[in-house]
């Protein structure tokens, strides 16, 4: 079946620091990537999607200029959180589907952000 | 608005059957998805319907009704491994899912 890398899978940093994570589709090609976002204990929340060669579309209430998305390829999407705050710390996942139709998202393992 | 409703939380016995409901009312249809969520893991896609009737897969069921905007999860004689949160989401007119905000399953000895 389909599947997505997601990398690194945690993440502990300074405050001020910007952290790169990326999501790759492993044996497909992804036109559009997701990034969500879940707090313990709450629902996912999408907070973009990439869309591969042109800008992503952000959900309303997500800054795009601190979480820069670059779908530089058709198996690649970035997400960068740019100046990371405590607040910041949550739970990134990506995920990819295999076109529009009725086709699940498969997701990927997820990134453990933590902010000191 | 686009709206998917689940229970927050449920509680069955190990061996026993549970079925989590989940209700729609989105802008357009185009199949609907279980997921598996394990605290501190991403979802793991579990089914998917499009069509009315029953999907079994296993230990796992899901029945859609699009007329009623309907699904259910059925899940037989549960194992342990099987507490986790189920996310019930819809892909809607413009194939954007949209997410409920998840079941959790508690499964007791």
């Amino acid at each position: 079946g389909a599947v997505v890398s997601q990398h690194p899978s945690r993440v502990i940093c300074k405050s001020g620091t910007s952290v790169k994570i990326e999501c790759r589709s492993l044996d497909f090609q992804a036109t559009t990537m997701f990034w969500y976002r879940q707090f313990p204990k709450q629902s996912l929340m999408l907070m973009a999607t990439s869309n591969e060669g042109s800008k992503a579309t952000y959900e309303q209430g997500v800054e795009k200029d601190k979480f820069l998305i670059n779908h530089a390829s058709l198996t690649l999407s970035t997400l960068t959180v740019t100046s990371a705050h405590p607040e910041d710390s949550s739970f990134y996942i990506c995920s990819a589907g295999q076109g529009k139709g009725n086709q699940p998202q498969h997701f990927g393992d997820g990134t453990r952000l933590s902010i000191l | 608005g686009q709206n998917i409703d689940q229970p927050t939380e449920m509680t069955a016995t190990e061996g026993a059957i549970v079925q989590i409901n989940c209700t729609y009312q989105t802008s357009g249809f185009n199949g609907l998805f279980w997921y598996q969520q394990h605290a501190g893991e991403a979802p793991t896609f579990l089914s998917y319907n499009v069509l009315d009737g029953l999907e079994e897969k296993g230990r796992f069921s899901s029945f859609l009704s699009r007329s009623k905007g309907y699904s259910y999860l059925l899940l037989k004689e549960l194992q342990m491994k099987d507490s986790a949160s189920y996310l019930c989401a819809v892909k809607d007119s413009n194939y954007q899912l949209i997410w409920g905000a998840g079941t959790k399953l508690i499964i007791k000895p």
